[in-house]
């Protein structure tokens, strides 16, 4: 059973830097190219950052681009995203996805809730 | 990007019932459309991709079609636990984009 399992998510000042990490299990993580899907409070999903299987390619949505860095530690089998220079519009769950080909998100973690408030 | 529209945005139906909600994309994205299920509380779970195809473990009332722009999500003979937001996503051309969801309750 694919399990993905967020965490280091809270509350975090603006301008400060948080990371989140993801451990899979159930699945040859190695094989996979990885995602993270954000959403906001009552409000839809978002596409945020892509990994391709091996870290080779990195993709980022256009407002967390130079602020964001999504990496994998396939050894560990474990996700991140380091997100710095954070903004209260980036308050959010984010869900760990796992990316069946052209972003299509097949399986996802439980979510964390990153607050961005003074 | 582009952009995708879901209708309506919410939904009120009896068990038993057969529920449709529509998906419009911007421009053609040649079946490149998945559909999600987002129970309260719970994180997103795909249901069809590739316009109609199940994913595993699916129940078959739920089916999905279309083509071009137009794409719809089918549920047949509603049960109680389908009450959930379901967002449509077109992965057909980069960035992924959601559609703003469809929330569905129980009448």
């Amino acid at each position: 059973e694919v399990q993905l399992v967020e965490s280091g998510g809270g509350l975090v000042q603006p301008g400060r830097s948080m990371k989140l990490s993801c451990a899979a299990s159930g699945f040859t993580f190695s094989n996979y190219g990885m995602a993270w899907v954000r959403q906001a409070p009552k409000k839809g999903l978002e596409w945020v950052a892509y990994i391709s299987y091996d870290g080779g390619s990195t993709y980022y949505r256009d407002p967390v681009k130079g602020r964001f860095t999504i990496s994998r530690d396939n050894a560990k089998s474990t996700l991140y995203l380091q997100m710095d220079s954070l903004r209260s519009e980036d308050t959010a769950t984010y869900y760990c996805t796992t990316d069946s080909g052209y972003l299509l998100f097949a399986y996802w973690g439980q979510g964390t809730l990153v607050t961005v408030s003074s | 990007d582009i952009q995708m529209t879901q209708s309506p945005a919410s939904l009120s139906a009896s068990l038993g019932e057969t529920v449709t909600i529509e998906c419009r994309a911007s421009e053609d994205i040649y079946n490149g459309l998945a559909w999600y299920q987002q129970k309260p509380g719970k994180s997103p779970q795909l249901l069809i991709y590739n316009a109609n195809s199940l994913h595993t473990g699916v129940p078959s009332r739920f089916s999905g079609s279309g083509s071009g722009t137009q794409y719809s999500l089918k549920i047949n003979s509603l049960q109680s636990e389908d009450v959930a937001s379901y967002f449509c996503q077109q992965y057909y051309n980069y960035p992924p984009t959601f559609g703003g969801g469809t929330k569905l309750e129980l009448k």
